[in-house]
């Protein structure tokens, strides 16, 4: 059973181009979480999503940052018109269940580590 | 506001040797609490889960306790070893879908 796949590992952008990030959860979840890690700090959640909807996404900026979780396909974060601050470690996560309030266990990915020049 | 703060920020020390790692979250009412192990350019690795109900974890060398009336999590690591070197990471869910992130320890083993 493959782990939490993240692509690609590393990821370089000039200021104003887009960032695609790709995440596949592992076999048999459901629910995909991405968090967002700037250097020397802890990781910041940005949004959760199941299978073609948003559950929560209060921990993403406002403007040029969207998250999507296809039927089909991987989970995608997606970063417009990037700035050298987006330059961070963004992770994935996903879990098999989600009881009401609560939150299993998390698997992560290795994480993609874009680099806004 | 939940806020997790980890103390230190930083550890090294001598192989073989207890160690103990804190953290501590502002507001008690958590669903559960996750201790990870971050590697230089990897991903996360999920170490102890502690649900709100229990007092700790064990697992191999590694003990977890929990005192949420504090707001209080250690991470006991027995004779530890150079592979234990790693930044790690406190986590607390206090319910929704959002998982609160201490900044990390990070522990330096030296052989």
């Amino acid at each position: 059973n493959a782990g939490v796949m993240q692509n690609p590992r590393h990821l370089v952008r000039r200021r104003g181009q887009e960032a695609r990030l790709r995440c596949s959860p592992m076999k048999g979840h459901s629910h995909v979480y991405w968090y967002r890690q700037l250097p020397e700090e802890g990781l910041k959640f940005m949004v959760y999503l199941q299978k073609e909807n948003i559950i929560d996404e209060s921990g993403m900026p406002k403007e040029r940052f969207s998250a999507e979780f296809p039927k089909e396909g991987p989970s995608i974060l997606r970063i417009q018109q990037v700035v050298r601050g987006d330059s961070a470690a963004y992770f994935c996560a996903s879990s098999p269940l989600q009881l009401a309030g609560q939150t299993d266990t998390q698997y992560f990915g290795p994480g993609t580590r874009l680099t806004v020049l | 506001k939940q806020e997790v703060t980890q103390i230190p920020a930083a550890l090294s020390v001598p192989e073989g040797e207890n160690l103990v790692l804190n953290c501590s979250f502002t507001d008690s009412a958590i669903y559960n609490l996750q201790w990870f192990r971050q590697d230089p350019g990897k991903g996360l690795t999920s170490l102890l889960l502690i649900q709100s109900s229990q007092r700790e974890q064990t697992s191999g060398r590694l003990n977890a306790s929990l005192d949420k009336s504090s707001g209080r999590s250690t991470l006991y690591i027995a004779a530890s070893q150079p592979g234990d070197s790693a930044t790690y990471l406190c986590a607390v869910n206090t319910g929704g879908f959002k998982t609160i992130f201490g900044a990390g320890t990070r522990l330096f083993v030296k052989a």
